[in-house]
């Protein structure tokens, strides 16, 4: 079966510092990989997607930046946090198909000071 | 420009009663709707999903109903339970969107059922 894991699972940082937040999926292959961000009364938004290793999408310009190494591996980086970046960060992947549900990861708090 | 709305931040409801959640979308181009629900602290889960070609959709307590000519599409949870407290969002989807298949998300609304 497939399982998504994400860590850390909280993260505290100081205003300025680097960011990686790190997403693996295992019990597939060629997945899409998503990268949202839930910020308080904001519902969940789409950060950036990827069909495959190094193809990387940006939805919203923003201080964020994602890379895909591996078939299975999903990055977010920051080179300086800002206040407005706290938020829960989530990991979603599926097998492609429009007909396929997204699945989520266990999520990561990241609260920025 | 928010595509997919539900208007409702929360709602409460009594234990064994049924609990109705809305969502409207404006995109016409959306013809594949999902529920998720989401515990604080957690990843959201698949729940229920309806397709355009549909207008209701049944799982067990679940039950999803679309008007696409409203462009509504409400979820219906009889009886409710306790364990259904949660954040729930609605999210719509291209179906020809390929490769590049994506979710756009509400902002949910949070279901609080009382025992």
């Amino acid at each position: 079966s497939q399982t998504i894991h994400q860590w850390p699972a909280t993260l505290v940082q100081p205003v300025g510092s680097p960011l990686s937040l790190e997403c693996t999926v295992e019990g597939t292959s060629n997945p899409n990989l998503y990268w949202y961000r839930q910020a308080a009364g904001r519902g969940l938004q789409l950060l950036f997607y990827s069909v495959g290793i190094g193809q990387i999408s940006s939805e919203v310009p923003q201080n964020l930046s994602a890379s895909r190494p591996q078939d299975r591996q999903f990055i977010l980086s920051s080179k300086k946090l800002l206040l407005s970046d706290s938020g829960f960060y989530l990991c979603a992947w599926t097998t492609g198909g429009p007909l396929e549900t997204q699945y989520f990861g266990p999520g990561t708090r990241l609260l920025v000071l | 420009d928010q595509q997919v709305k539900q208007n409702s931040p929360s709602l409460s409801v009594q234990e064994g009663r049924i609990s109705i959640l809305n969502c409207d979308y404006t995109n016409s181009m959306f013809d594949y709707f999902l529920w998720y629900k989401k515990y604080p602290a957690e990843g959201p889960t698949f729940l229920i999903s309806i397709s355009s070609i549909k207008d209701k959709n049944e799982d067990g307590r679940f039950t999803v109903f679309l008007n696409k000519s409203a462009k509504h599409l409400s979820l219906h949870i009889v009886p409710s339970q306790p364990g259904d407290s949660a954040v729930y969002f609605c999210a719509a989807s291209v179906m020809g969107g390929g490769s590049n298949y994506k979710l756009t998300f509400g902002k949910g609304t949070l279901l609080t059922v009382n025992p």
